[in-house]
């Protein structure tokens, strides 16, 4: 079974709207962390955002904000007023304790296309 | 420099060459980490280092090597690859405090094609 799982794999969205890329997980720890990246066709990977999974509110980072449902275990990306250096591949990923290491496990991304 | 630098940024070689990709960190964090990123594949973590030493080798071909001589620096020695080897090759660092890791922070990434 997948850990991360990003159902869309690509959005169009006009300028200046708001966009919301979903991320569910699935996990059996307590504890855990779930992050966003942008990645441009440049190819590097750009941290956006971070929630812990005993934080109470809601990550927010700018424009970024992280609608997190812990008992739905999502962790949708919301990008308000979007513009156009907003196109990128998105990725979802979740750090999680494997045979007592750290991993990052990442999705399939959402390839999100902001139109002028 | 700040963050996370790799070099090359693309590469071509040819399935008997030998090459090497470097990776470096400005950070000051004291993790490093070798991703290899295939189309329509989600990332796929390759090795870990910590503190210098290899944590975590995700059952990588020995046709992959890696090297951390120091925190800062980390690299990825290539040989006898094959086709299927063509990706995006991500180095990313992060700092791991207690045993926790920290957020982890990107590279711009190698695109190598294998001939």
């Amino acid at each position: 079974a997948q850990k991360i799982t990003q159902t869309q794999p690509g959005m169009f969205v006009q300028e200046k709207e708001a966009v919301t890329l979903d991320c569910t997980y699935d996990t059996s720890d307590q504890s855990y962390g779930l992050f966003w990246y942008k990645q441009p066709s440049s190819g590097e990977m750009i941290f956006l955002i971070y929630q812990g999974s005993y934080d109470e509110q809601n990550a927010t980072e700018g424009r970024y904000s992280l609608n997190f449902q812990k008992a739905r275990k999502s962790a949708n990306l919301v990008i308000s007023a979007s513009q156009l250096g907003d196109s990128a591949m998105y990725f979802c990923a979740m750090r999680e304790v494997v045979f007592g290491n750290e991993k990052l496990t990442f999705g399939t991304g959402t390839r999100l296309t902001i139109i002028p | 420099e700040t963050g996370v630098t790799q070099t090359p940024r693309h590469l071509v070689m040819g399935m008997t060459n030998k090459k090497s990709l470097k990776c470096e960190q400005h950070l000051g964090h004291n993790a490093m980490y070798w991703y290899k990123q295939s189309a329509k594949k989600p990332l796929e973590l390759m090795f870990v280092y910590n503190f210098k030493e290899q944590t975590e080798n995700n059952s990588v071909p020995s046709r992959f090597s890696p090297e951390c001589p120091n925190s800062s620096h980390l690299f990825l020695h290539l040989h006898t690859l094959q086709p299927e080897d063509s990706a995006l090759y991500l180095c990313a660092s992060s700092q791991v405090s207690a045993g926790v890791q920290e957020t982890q922070y990107f590279g711009p990434g190698t695109r190598l094609l294998v001939l």
